[in-house]
């Protein structure tokens, strides 16, 4: 299995533009996890799915943020419109239910 | 007061030391994660364990659930080792994690 995959591995876009960030699990992994990563706050939940249905979405900054799961295969966090202070590496995990987590080799987003 | 507290923030050791970097936790939970992260670098999950012990290779993880308190220990460490230690507890049956603010690592020749 290739792991987790997500993309890009690097985005550097103008404040206002829209950023989409893309995540591949582990197949038949049936958890699916948005986590941000800054220095200030270590890492933090955004976001996570159970079987593509958004379970807790409580740690989504704001509404410029979303995310969807159209299929077990994929998922997208976009951000609309980015700002500066969203600038941060996003990981993407998988897992099955009571299973150790895998990560993505995260996005590194840097917004000027 | 951080629901994950871990210590020390930054260590270094010399080849061959054994290393112990300490976590605590305030909230009940259904198990506790051990994450590597290595300069620039993805994150990589060490152990999951609810109770007990557990070992693979080098480095062994212990949890005492009355105490709510974990240690990772490694033994007979390398500069490979050279990474952030990162203490996570989950709860329900999610993976959904809380997370330490790591232990940076360094071991030197």
């Amino acid at each position: 299995d290739a792991g987790v995959i997500q993309s890009p591995r690097h985005e550097v876009t103008e404040m206002g533009q829209e950023v989409t960030l893309r995540c591949k699990p582990i197949s038949g992994h049936d958890y699916l996890f948005w986590y941000r990563q800054t220095m200030m706050r270590g890492l933090e939940l955004l976001i996570y799915f159970n079987n593509n249905v958004p379970i807790d979405d409580s740690g989504m900054p704001e509404d410029r943020f979303s995310a969807k799961m159209p299929n077990a295969s994929f998922s997208t966090l976009k951000i609309q419109p980015s700002e500066p202070r969203d600038s941060a590496v996003y990981f993407c995990a998988s897992s099955w239910t009571r299973s150790p987590l895998h990560f993505g080799n995260g996005t590194r987003l840097t917004v000027t | 007061k951080n629901e994950v507290e871990q210590s020390p923030q930054n260590l270094t050791a010399q080849e061959g030391e054994f290393i112990t970097i300490n976590c605590s936790y305030s909230v009940g939970i259904s198990a506790l994660h051990w994450l590597q992260q290595h300069p620039g670098g993805g994150i990589v999950s060490l152990f999951m364990l609810s109770s007990g012990k557990k070992k693979h290779g080098r480095l062994i993880a212990t949890i005492n659930i009355q105490e709510k308190h974990s240690s990772l220990h490694i033994t007979a460490s390398h500069p490979r080792d050279s990474a952030v230690y990162i203490c996570a507890v989950g709860t329900g049956t999610a993976s959904k994690l809380t997370f330490g603010t790591g232990t940076r690592l360094q071991v030197t020749l």
